[in-house]
């Protein structure tokens, strides 16, 4: 079975500052892979995702991501944080005859002014 | 369009007492998911279905039950609800489209609150 591993709990970045966070997966094939963002007391809403090509993705609100097959990872990235970037990011991961998406534990990221 | 509608949006129970939360979307998709989550836990899968009259246990089904009995609505069950089942519950659905399996469309609701005292 799949898995998915978000090392970083929690984050903290400066305004304007440059935000990388990480996500690692287990699976013997290449997946599916997303990026949700949770706002505080509201749901999930999808960032970018990817199913095959370009392994560079970019999504909304300026974030991108890249897949690493080598390294079975799909960091997710943003150049200059703005204050309302502070949420909750969840890495997901989805595989070929299976029907359900399987999650990260998330990583939560605060920013300072 | 509504997309998926969860009812109702918070709740608090008593120890041993049942409720129904309620998903309803409006997309004709034909599969549909209940998750929890608990901080530090990330999303867990409790049920699914694949259409209509099917379901399928997912991660943690214990003291959960469902039913998928119209396409649009999948309900979600606690018999008898438990301290541990203090959670924020999310619903989604989406459809299968070809290489993408069911993933593309993949579409959450905006959550219930349920505190069990």
């Amino acid at each position: 079975a799949q898995s998915v591993t978000q090392p970083d709990i929690h984050i903290t970045v400066s305004e304007g500052a440059s935000l990388e966070l990480r996500c690692n997966y287990s699976y013997g094939a290449t997946p599916y892979l997303f990026w949700y963002v949770q706002s505080p007391g509201q749901g999930l809403q999808l960032l970018l995702k990817y199913f095959s090509g370009d392994t560079l993705v970019q999504g909304i609100k300026g974030f991108e991501a890249e897949f690493k097959r080598s390294q079975s990872s799909f960091n997710l990235r943003k150049p200059s944080v703005h204050w309302s970037d502070a949420a909750e990011y969840f890495c997901a991961v989805g595989v070929t005859n299976d029907y359900k998406l399987s999650f990260g534990a998330g990583t939560t990221v605060t920013v300072r002014a | 369009n509504a997309g998926v509608t969860q009812t109702p949006k918070f709740r608090v129970l008593k120890t041993g007492q049942s409720m129904t939360l309620l998903c309803a979307q409006d997309m004709n998709h034909e599969y549909m998911y209940w998750y929890r989550q608990d901080p530090g836990m990330g999303l867990r899968l409790i049920h699914y279905s694949v259409g209509e009259g099917t379901t399928a246990k997912g991660e943690v089904p214990d003291g959960y039950n469902v039913s998928r009995l119209k396409k649009q609505n999948f309900l979600l069950g606690l018999e008898s609800a438990a301290p541990s089942q203090t959670s924020v519950y999310f619903c989604a659905s989406s459809y299968f489209s070809g290489q993408r399996g069911p993933y593309y469309g993949y579409t959450f609701g905006s959550g219930t609150r349920l505190t069990v005292v």
